[in-house]
């Protein structure tokens, strides 16, 4: 079975500029989170879709966004990106409600 | 505010020796708690966990304690191997938050051959 997958591996940007990320989850789960990981800051908690629908939100700014599609695929988007955006992005897949996530080996995002 | 802490941002431990990694919480309505292991460049992998009507769960040489009245969790590692040096982050839900999980800061762990 083919783990997470998520595009690109590596991205750079301007201030300014936004950005759009992918993950392909496990075949078979239909939950997908976002995470980012800052130096210092673990891990911070952006979103969860479900059947396409938000399910929570982290305490993110709205520059930060996602989607889901019917074939459980997500997308994220920040928009207007700022310096303080640098950082790993990773996605995770889930069955539904079951707090075991698996996570693919993220975006490293860097915005200068 | 940080509802879960790692005090310990790294641990150094001689190949062989146990290792302790400790996970502090303040959110009382946490009710499961995992441990994942991060490697460089690599996502997080799910190492073990605990729902909080135990008070521990082994896989190998992996266990897990967990302390409700004192909010504290400990992952153990016995014998410790060099494979093991990682960074380990412990995690926590809440029952109904779906699969949102509020991680620790992570402990860098590096185990001496």
């Amino acid at each position: 079975k083919a783990g997470v997958t998520q595009t690109p591996r590596y991205l750079i940007k301007t201030r300014g500029q936004q950005v759009t990320l992918s993950c392909s989850p496990i075949s078979g789960h239909r939950s997908v989170s976002w995470y980012q990981q800052t130096p210092g800051q673990g891990l911070q908690f952006l979103f969860e879709y479900f059947s396409e629908t938000q399910r929570n939100k982290g305490n993110f700014p709205g520059r930060f966004s996602g989607r889901q599609f019917s074939n459980s695929r997500s997308e994220m988007n920040v928009s207007t990106l700022e310096l303080g955006d640098s950082a790993l992005y990773l996605c995770a897949s889930s069955l539904p409600d079951a707090e075991k996530l698996f996570f693919g080996s993220g975006t490293q995002l860097s915005v200068l | 505010d940080q509802q879960v802490k790692q005090n310990s941002p790294s641990l150094s431990v001689q190949e062989g020796r146990i290792s302790i990694l400790n996970c502090d919480y303040t959110n009382s309505m946490f009710d499961y708690f995992l441990w994942y292991k991060k490697y460089p460049a690599e996502g997080p992998t799910f190492l073990i966990s605990i729902s909080s009507i135990k008070d521990k769960n082994e896989d190998g040489r992996f266990t897990v304690f967990l302390n409700k009245s004192a909010k504290h969790l400990s992952l153990h590692i016995v014998p410790s191997q060099p494979g093991d040096s990682a960074v380990y982050f412990c995690a926590a839900s809440r029952n109904n938050a779906g699969n949102m999980l509020t991680f620790g800061g992570g402990t860098r762990l590096m185990v001496k051959p």
